[in-house]
């Protein structure tokens, strides 16, 4: 079985500062994917960054960026210069072949105050 | 690229009739599809996962009889709710990943069924 754990059910953040959400996961599997999405107030799913677990180096997209510790199984997702934009749910989010689907955490409210 | 689309965005119904939903992928070919159901303030849920062609494969928990899942084609996915009531009400969201990235999902927008 595979879990997802998110640890922090809110975070707040003040606008262009930075944020860490926290995502620690365990699997047995040696091949697998990590996602962060986002989902705003409309509910859509937003794909943010995705990592490899057999890559080492960090997945990078604009604002965001992945500390992947395979070992502590640990996936973290950092914001820089955080935006109003960026408030919403953060889902953390686990693949492997041998499932061959998601599993989600339970999520980070993310707020961005002025 | 990789637009998923779901119909309707939102629908209400009352108790006993049968509602479906359409989910469908818009620029590529979607070998699997996935259902979730969503909760206020609660992560997603899987329901049940279909393949072009094949029978779905129901989560446990799920009842197949209620909720039929029909994957009849690479681009239309449906999921009908049937003989619905209150507690059925709730966010329901479709996702779809292909042969070429297959380890990734796109989401569409979601249904909002209420059951009055």
């Amino acid at each position: 079985a595979q879990t997802v754990t998110q640890s922090q059910p809110e975070m707040s953040v003040q606008e262009a500062e930075t944020v860490t959400l926290s995502c620690t996961y365990d699997t047995s599997e040696s091949d697998y994917y990590l996602f962060w999405y986002k989902q705003p107030p409309s509910r859509q799913m937003i794909l943010v960054i995705r990592q490899e677990a057999y890559k080492q180096q960090n997945a990078t997209e604009n604002r965001f960026s992945v500390n992947f510790q395979k070992a502590a199984k640990s996936f973290s997702l950092k914001i820089s210069d955080s935006q109003l934009g960026d408030a919403a749910m953060y889902f953390c989010a686990l693949y492997t072949g041998t499932a061959s689907k998601l599993t989600f955490g339970t999520g980070t409210r993310l707020q961005v105050t002025l | 690229g990789a637009v998923v689309s779901q119909h309707p965005s939102w629908v209400i119904c009352k108790s006993g009739t049968s509602v479906k939903i359409e989910c469908r992928s818009l620029d590529f070919q979607a070998t699997t599809m996935f259902w979730y159901r969503q909760f206020p303030k609660q992560s997603l849920m899987l329901m049940a996962t279909s393949n072009e062609g094949s029978k779905a494969t129901y989560e446990q928990g799920v009842e197949k009889d209620k909720f039929l899942i029909n994957h009849a084609s690479l681009t239309l996915s449906t999921l009908t709710v049937t003989s619905a009531h209150p507690e059925d009400s709730s966010f329901y969201i479709c996702s779809a990943s292909g042969v070429t990235n297959y380890n990734e999902q796109f989401f569409g927008p979601g249904t909002r069924l209420t059951v009055l």
